[in-house]
């Protein structure tokens, strides 16, 4: 069974567009979190959601806006993409919040290109 | 740039050596952790230190803390080409609890 599942796990689309990934956890966590993997590796938090409520929201452009319908599920919706969005993005989920940060498990990640 | 310093950036070793990666961080922390990626896959958990702790073992995986010098250094004995990954820091702290990781370190484990 997959802890922390993401689709889609490739998404090519045009420069302008809005798309949403998906991403959903089955253990039962309350925190929920998106990071994005520039193409040299770096890894910056995005947001955080514990229990559907938003605790970090990242020096983010506001095209990226975060849902979450229930506590299992953390989608991200990206407005009028842009060349710069191109990255990995990661899906993870703690069962404790920010500041009692304990393992966080990671989704397989959604590879962005964006033309 | 609040991001964690890694190095080496890269470090390739022999099959058996032990490899050795460092952690370096800007603010108070609550508790560090590594993290193991495999060429295009996601994050593994390897291990968390405590803030209070200065060492921790797991398996092959020794990590410590220098929360004086801000700190923290990964091992990894008797290694394998199943090692070769790039691991990376990841802690929390800081009055918001800002979660950063650091830069990474590619390690290839020749066979």
């Amino acid at each position: 069974d997959t802890a922390v599942s993401q689709t889609p796990k490739y998404l090519v689309t045009q420069m302008g567009n809005d798309k949403s990934i998906k991403c959903e956890q089955n253990l039962g966590h309350d925190t929920m979190y998106w990071y994005k993997q520039d193409s040299k590796k770096f890894l910056k938090i995005m947001f955080s959601y514990n229990n559907k409520e938003l605790i970090i929201n990242e020096t983010v452009p506001n095209r990226f806006s975060p849902k979450s319908p229930d506590k299992a599920h953390l989608n991200l919706h990206i407005n009028s993409l842009e060349l710069g969005d191109s990255a990995v993005y990661f899906c993870a989920s703690s069962e404790l919040p920010p500041g009692l940060v304990y393992e966080q498990f990671f989704g397989p990640g959604t590879r962005l290109t964006v033309l | 740039s609040q991001q964690g310093e890694e190095d080496p950036q890269a470090l390739s070793i022999q099959e058996g050596e032990n490899a050795t990666m460092n952690c370096s961080y800007k603010t108070s922390i609550n508790n560090l952790q590594w993290y193991r990626q495999n060429s295009g896959r996601g994050l593994v958990h390897l291990i968390l230190i405590r803030s209070n702790e200065r060492e921790k073992h797991s398996g092959r995986l020794r990590v410590t803390l220098d929360t004086s010098k801000k700190s923290s250094s990964l091992l990894i004995t008797a290694s394998r080409a199943a090692d070769t990954a790039s691991y990376f820091c990841h802690y929390s702290g800081g009055s918001n609890y800002k979660l950063t990781f650091g830069k990474g370190t590619l390690l290839t484990v020749n066979p």
